[in-house]
Formats: structure tokens, sequence, C-alpha cells
């Protein structure tokens, strides 16, 4: 069965802390590991991963793709109140994407 | 640019009435349309997708059913609401299965089931 793993579910940090967000995957027909946002309503795509050990970065974010252990982490640095959302991953295979349960993170001020 | 219109943005339906939920999408032609649910602490769980007007596919097994009357259009019905059709329905569309951001989704839908 195709699935998509989170950890840890949910997250609560202080602002300027750095957080490690994973995602690991075993789905058939792999091509691309995809980390979106969602705060009150929809997602918002944040990277498409389709190489190993490829560092993408986006200001503050930053995520790589290890195809060989089948995961995904997402780092989150100098985190600020902003960064709180439900963070998910999707593994999109052959015929479709398939999400996490997604990690709740919380950042105090 | 690309838009995608989903309504209404909540609902509050008692058990056993129906539903439709409507999704358009602007400026594109032919988009993949798909509707996802988002239950409480859970991920997202694909429910139906499209590749054509007319052409639905399915991917659980439920009391919802899905429609394209028009190559923009994807339409989310129910004849019964049950309780367990709570949740937070998403619509989403993209040009082709591999498209560098995913998916496009719509503002979503909470619906409630009293």
């Amino acid at each position: 069965e195709d699935k998509v793993v989170q950890s840890p579910l949910s997250l609560v940090v202080h602002e300027g802390d750095t957080v490690t967000l994973n995602c690991s995957y075993e789905v058939t027909n792999f091509r691309s590991l995809l980390w979106y946002k969602q705060e009150k309503k929809a997602p918002t795509f944040l990277f498409m991963l389709t190489s190993s050990g490829i560092e993408k970065k986006s200001g503050r974010l930053s995520s790589i793709l290890d195809k060989k252990e089948l995961f995904s982490i997402l780092n989150i640095t100098a985190t600020q109140t902003g960064d709180s959302a439900i963070y998910l991953c999707a593994a999109l295979t052959g015929n479709q994407f398939y999400f996490g349960t997604g990690t709740s993170l919380t950042v105090i001020p | 640019s690309q838009t995608i219109h989903q309504w209404p943005a909540t609902l509050v339906q008692p058990v056993g009435s129906p539903l439709s939920l409507e999704c358009t999408v602007e400026g594109t032609s032919n988009p993949n349309l798909y509707w996802y649910r988002q239950a409480a602490g859970r991920g997202l769980q694909l429910l139906f997708y499209s590749v054509g007007i007319g052409q639905i596919s399915s991917e659980v097994p439920q009391n919802l059913s899905a429609s394209r009357p028009q190559d923009r259009q994807f339409i989310l019905s129910s004849k019964k609401l049950l309780l367990s059709d709570s949740g937070f329905y998403l619509c989403a569309w993209s040009r082709d299965r591999y498209s560098g951001k995913g998916y496009t989704f719509g503002s979503g839908t909470r619906l409630t089931v009293v």
C-alpha cells in the first residue's frame, strides 16, 4: 500500500528556533516529493524535489530529498510566528499525489 | 493567469440532506481537476479526479459523487449526507499530473454535518 508518513505530528517551538520536519514515503512509481504549507485554508506550494541530495532553498526554508532512504526533510531556521501552520508533504507517483497527515507547527513569541 | 474558485466557504447541513459543492477554474483549458477531503487531524485524501469532461475517477468508495459538466467546472455531490462527511473539502487543478508546482488549490469548503 502506498503511504506517506510525516513526523512529528505536532511541534511547538519558540521564535528563533530551528525546526526539522520529516517525511518518509513508500510509493510505487515515485516521481517527485512536494512540500506545502497550509494555514487556515488552502495549501500553498513550497518545494518540489525530484533529485536526491540537491537542497532547495527559499529564504529561511530549505528541503532535501534522499531517494535511497525514501525520505525528505524540511528545515526552517530562525522561526517566526508566521511560520505557524500545517506542513504537508506529498509523493507524486505515476498516477497521483499521496499526502501525509501533516505536521502542525506552532511558533510561540 | 489561472485562478480557481470554490464555494461555498462554509456549510452546515443536516444529516440526510443533499450536497453540492462547486469548483471552477479560469485562465486555462483542459485542466486536471481533483476533489480532496481533509478530516480533522488527517492528511489530504483524494476523493475524485478528472482528466476531461465527463471523465471521473473515484479513489475512495463512499456516498459522494462528482461530475464535470464543463471543461473548467467540477462538482462534488451527495444525495444524503452522513455525519462522517464532515470535513474540509478542497478542489485543485493541475495542468498535467507532473506539473512543477503540483496542484493549485481552491480556498476550500468547511462542511459540518449535524
